[in-house]
């Protein structure tokens, strides 16, 4: 059972767009929700995080938009540019989760010049 | 000061021989944790070790995997008689305690042939 839903699987994004990536999770207990970035041939790399208390965090160009109600959460990347270019997952941690995040599956980004 | 180091970078064994993947934490981090990331999905929980409680392995896929952590730093990922399937990145990961960031290393890339 997958408990968190990425979506799109790839994007790609003209320099200077808006990139949005999508995530609906399952488990009502969750209660913390970062999202990673990873570069090829590294591990993941925490980028920024939100608990369900507040509907929108915003650091410097990435922004995270969190809808309780609907157990939806999104990463908007504003002004994109080609160093953006990764793969980027959501997770979800809390009570029902276990001892560990469970992530989405990952979506490749592309940003064109 | 240094991060999650994982040794190898890669490994290349024929099925049926046993691997061994090492993981060096982050100094003073009491949580770790072992993931697999397969081609184009997300990360694959495997154990979770805090401290000197007993290891949650509910992630493992099989009994031919079993990981130890000494002395509350190294860790070993054990994979016995491996199988062509079990061919990943496999990521370890560290945080000061459950619930902060994890720090993850850049993997051991292993292909069984």
């Amino acid at each position: 059972q997958q408990q968190v839903k990425q979506s799109p699987q790839s994007l790609i994004v003209q320099k200077g767009g808006i990139s949005i990536i999508n995530c609906a999770y399952e488990n009502t207990a969750f209660d913390y929700f970062p999202w990673y970035q990873q570069f090829p041939g590294k591990g993941p790399a925490l980028l920024i995080a939100i608990r369900p208390d507040v509907s929108e965090k915003k650091e410097g160009r990435f922004t995270i938009s969190f809808n309780k109600s609907a157990k939806q959460f999104s990463l908007h990347i504003m002004d994109s540019q080609p160093g953006d270019s990764a793969t980027y997952f959501c997770a979800a941690w809390g009570a029902g989760g276990g001892n560990k995040l469970t992530f989405g599956t990952g979506t490749q980004l592309k940003v064109e010049l | 000061g240094a991060g999650v180091s994982q040794s190898p970078s890669n490994k290349v064994t024929e099925k049926g021989k046993d691997v061994e993947l090492r993981c060096d934490p982050i100094s003073g981090h009491t949580a770790l944790y072992w993931y697999r990331q397969s081609l184009g999905q997300g990360l694959e929980f495997l154990i979770y070790f805090q401290g000197n409680s007993a290891p949650d392995k509910s992630g493992l896929p099989s009994d031919r995997f079993s990981a130890e952590r000494t002395g509350g730093s190294v860790s070993t990922l054990t994979i016995q008689r491996t199988q062509q399937e079990d061919s990943a990145v496999y990521l370890c990961a560290s945080s000061k305690d459950r619930g902060s960031p994890l720090h993850f290393g850049n993997g051991t890339r292993l292909t069984v042939t």
